[in-house]
């Protein structure tokens, strides 16, 4: 009963080539997240979906881009990945509910670059 | 800007020992807190979640309370299990996103 399934859980890419990691959720949730954590830190929000608006964070580099085509899919693109991009990349859902967001996450990706 | 804090950053304890995460953030104008759970290099896994009306929630073993008015929450754990072992994870809703505080790795030992 896999709920938000991300793919691939591993990925290696070599540093400037560009990747792209993908997420998918059968909850039909309205609003979809991508995070980027580093070993031993806490996740950071990179930018979220509010059905079709997209949202970015102030601090997020512009090598990072999204997509949602559809409810079910959303994809983070890195355009030419560098070396401190390394990380697990963790995607999340919620649905809009009054003023509760309850959020679930998936397996998450983890980056490498060589 | 909201900042959330753990402490401690990690905790080993011996198995079957109750235990308390503690949890700490600076603007209380929240909507919920959430408590999650994470193994190593695996994703979240989300434990509890406090709406900002709520004192408390409980899910078996685990009880996680909210004072809002001072910026704090606890996770309890009762009679802890080496299964337990992973690191725990405290976030505030934050508008309709969430911040995390760094995170307190517990240990528990058979």
């Amino acid at each position: 009963d896999a709920m938000v399934i991300q793919n691939p859980r591993y990925q290696v890419t070599q540093f400037g080539k560009p990747v792209t990691l993908s997420c998918s959720q059968t909850l039909n949730h309205n609003v979809m997240y991508w995070y980027q954590q580093k070993s031993s830190q806490a996740p950071k929000l990179l930018f979220h979906y509010y059905d079709k608006d997209f949202n970015n964070e102030a601090d997020t580099p512009d090598n990072f881009q999204s997509r949602r085509p559809n409810t079910s899919f959303c994809f983070l693109d890195i355009r030419s990945p560098g070396l401190g991009d390394a990380a697990m990349y963790l995607c999340a859902t919620s649905k809009a509910t009054g003023e509760t967001y309850e959020q679930y996450f998936g397996p998450g990706t983890r980056l490498t670059v060589t | 800007k909201q900042e959330v804090t753990q402490i401690p950053a990690a905790l080993s304890v011996p198995e079957g020992e109750n235990l308390v995460l503690n949890c700490s953030f600076t603007d209380s104008a929240i909507y919920n807190l959430q408590w999650f759970r994470q193994d190593p290099g695996k994703g979240l896994t989300s434990l509890l979640l406090i709406q900002s009306s709520q004192r408390e929630q409980t899910s078996g073993r685990l009880n996680a309370s909210l004072d809002k008015s001072s910026g704090r929450s606890t996770l309890y754990i009762a009679a802890s299990q080496p299964g337990d072992s992973a690191t725990y994870l405290c976030a505030v809703e934050d508008g309709n996103k969430l911040v995390f505080g760094a995170g307190t790795i517990l240990r528990v030992k058979s």
